[in-house]
């Protein structure tokens, strides 16, 4: 089985821009989650969808937004980027959304802002 | 609010020999897991091991255990044999049985160095 997908790997804005980052989870998986990670903040909880809707939201402004597809793939957006947004993006996915379950993480998408 | 800690930022340990990285976490929950994630140059996050905490026997997963400590809020993850592919960045995490939802607690991470 394919593990979690997340495109692209690499990117580089400038700050005003906005961005988009995909995920895709494990098949039959319907739990996406989204943390933000940094060398000063650490892992950070963004939100986490299921069932295409939001289930959880961290305590991010609301220039971060995301959303979820009825194939379980979810998008995150953050708009008017800013330096700090630099940092390492991971998802993760679950087969349903609860404590019970164990997320698996994708390779994560490097956001650099200039 | 739940919090994890992971005092030592960076560990080293021999090939072959023994090492162990602790966590403790602050909690009024009386159930929970807890987990802890490696995470290599990839970068990529990989599940190490998990204990439930109403499950008093410690989890294993060959090399890997842990011995939980549930009235001092302690979670230690002991690698045994040490080898080169354990260098990694590992993280401690916790979720209450109570979350709603999959939202992960992380601990700030210890960095392991495996020298040959």
């Amino acid at each position: 089985k394919a593990g979690v997908t997340q495109t692209p790997r690499y990117l580089i804005k400038t700050r005003g821009q906005q961005v988009t980052l995909s995920c895709s989870p494990i098949s039959g998986h319907r739990s996406v989650s989204w943390y933000q990670q940094t060398p000063g903040q650490g892992l950070q909880f963004l939100f986490e969808y299921f069932s295409e809707t939001q289930r959880n939201k961290g305590n991010f402004p609301g220039r971060f937004s995301g959303r979820q597809f009825s194939n379980s793939r979810s998008e995150m957006n953050v708009s008017t980027l800013e330096l700090g947004d630099s940092a390492l993006y991971l998802c993760a996915s679950s087969f349903n959304s609860g404590p019970q379950e164990t997320q698996y993480f994708g390779p994560g998408t490097r956001l650099l802002v200039l | 609010a739940q919090t994890v800690t992971q005092s030592q930022p960076e560990m080293s340990v021999q090939e072959a020999e023994t090492v162990t990285l602790s966590c403790t976490y602050d909690t009024s929950e009386s159930d929970y897991y807890l987990f802890w994630y490696k995470q290599p140059p990839s970068r990529q996050m990989i599940l190490v091991i998990r204990q439930e905490a109403y499950k008093q026997q410690n989890a294993t997963e060959n090399r890997f255990s842990v011995n939980f400590q549930k009235a001092a809020k302690s979670f230690s993850l002991k690698i045994s044999d040490s080898q080169l592919g354990d260098a990694a960045m590992y993280f401690c995490a916790y979720i209450s049985i109570g979350t709603s939802g999959s939202r992960l607690t992380f601990g700030e991470g210890t960095q392991l160095t495996v020298n040959p």
